[in-house]
């Protein structure tokens, strides 16, 4: 199957510092999707890319499709407490998601 | 309220003992799919099915059944669950096959 590699597996950071993780396919993708999972929770959409080269903000969080259609990054900055959980990159195509990155913020 | 319901949310069974994972949306929405997590795996598709009676299999579909008689239901089957079916498992739905996935909340499955 597709094979979403995603970086780093885990941080642990102070609050107020900014975050960012990757995520490389070994395939093109048209669309990238960006997930959080809470604590005990499924995972909800963050945000969404759908055109190479494209940076979207959310708030606090930025993200962008690679020029190669290959990878995407997501940004946070001046993280806070709630911003602890899960995130996953994801494809199109059946979702075809990423490994994750483990997020603990440190208060 | 726009939602993904799976039941139950904790399950503890023995081996070889037949269980049902339900899963419900009332998005009206076409694709579902099932898929488990485990630590350092991230998220693995089980089975997806982009319409009614339509299903296929996901990366990791070995040890599992599905079946897609109506929209809204998408049940998981295991029909002799063994250890390494212990696992989360998350249940979702979309308009469209690359469209926004809503996720149940997830159903803890622990089989000894």
């Amino acid at each position: 199957g597709q094979q979403l590699n995603q970086s780093p597996q885990s941080m642990f950071i102070q609050e107020g510092e900014d975050v960012s993780m990757n995520c490389t396919s070994s395939s093109i993708f048209n669309t990238w999707l960006w997930y959080k999972q809470d604590p005990g929770e499924g995972p909800v959409l963050l945000i969404a890319l759908y055109k190479a080269g494209e940076l979207t903000s959310n708030g606090r969080l930025t993200a962008q499709f690679g020029i190669t259609r290959k990878d995407s990054f997501l940004n946070i900055s001046a993280s806070i407490p709630s911003d602890v959980g899960i995130y996953f990159c994801a494809g199109r195509n059946q979702f075809y998601f990423g490994t994750g990155t483990s997020l603990t913020v440190i208060p | 309220e726009a939602q993904v319901t799976q039941n139950p949310r904790y399950l503890i069974t023995v081996t070889g003992k037949k269980l049902t994972v339900t899963c419900s949306q009332n998005m009206n929405h076409e694709y579902m799919s099932w898929y488990r997590q485990d630590p350092g795996l991230g998220l693995r598709q089980i089975y997806y099915s982009m319409n009614v009676e339509v299903t296929d299999k996901g990366d990791v579909p070995e040890g599992y059944k599905v079946s897609r008689k109506e929209k809204r239901n998408f049940p998981l089957i295991l029909e002799s669950p063994s250890p390494n079916q212990t696992s989360l498992y998350f249940c979702a739905s979309s308009l469209r096959g690359g469209g926004q996935a809503f996720f149940g909340q997830g159903t803890r499955l622990t089989v000894v």
